[in-house]
């Protein structure tokens, strides 16, 4: 199938680090995603990683691909309050454009 | 990154009336644009794919006649959704491809919110 999976909810304390997880099904990925969405807006690219590469941070993202698990994560150190909104993961194949997106986790910030 | 426009940001309008949205990418001419459809507290769904002068090619289960897509320029494409009914309202978004060939990036419009009364 084509479902790429995320886990609903993911509550931290400011200053913590968050990992966000997503599972994906299709091995021929190319490229893989991280999109933040905050309440009634677009989605904001984060991040990406290409399928050839196990790790990639910039800044307070890391983003981790494990290939033969099909399974990736995104971690946010330092976490902040405007940190709070919804994460998609999404997975582009081949020489397509085409986005499979997952079920999105909504990361919620405490103070 | 590139900038992508919708118009409207949030439209009401009446069961059986039509509304159009527009998708505008403002920096950069779109090969490819895509139409999604995003329900209160779920994912993307994709409604459909459409490449710069040829016809949309849309999901399984989109209704091609009740969701017409034209993409009539490199910079423009339209989302009309035909007789409109309360189970159509949503958040539409839409997002353009073919500037970064890198990263197969698609860059996001900002949303429209429809709701059919």
């Amino acid at each position: 199938g084509e479902d790429v999976e995320q886990s609903l909810f993911l509550s931290v304390r400011e200053g913590d680090s968050s990992v966000i997880n997503c599972t994906y099904t299709d091995s021929s990925s190319t490229y893989l995603y991280w999109y933040k969405q905050e309440p009634g807006a677009g989605l904001q690219l984060l991040t990406y990683i290409f399928s050839n590469m196990d790790m990639k941070q910039d800044q307070r993202l890391t983003v981790l691909l494990n290939k033969k698990d099909k399974h990736l994560s995104l971690r946010i150190a330092d976490t902040q309050t405007g940190d709070s909104a919804i994460y998609f993961c999404a997975e582009s194949r081949g020489g397509t454009y085409k986005y499979i997106f997952g079920t999105g986790t909504r990361l919620k910030v405490l103070a | 990154g590139a900038v992508v426009s919708q118009h409207p940001s949030r439209v009401i309008c009446k069961s059986g009336t039509s509304v159009k949205i527009e998708c505008r990418s403002l920096d950069f001419q779109a090969t490819t644009m895509f139409w999604y459809r995003q329900f209160p507290k779920q994912s993307l769904m994709l409604m459909a794919t459409s490449n710069e002068g040829s016809k949309a090619t849309y999901e399984q289960g989109v209704e091609k006649d009740k969701f017409l897509i034209n993409h009539a320029s490199l910079t423009l494409s339209t989302l009309t959704v035909t007789s409109a009914h309360p189970e159509d309202s949503s958040f539409y978004i839409c997002s353009s491809s073919g500037t970064n060939q890198g990263s197969n990036e698609q860059f996001f419009g900002p949303g429209t919110r429809l709701t059919v009364l």
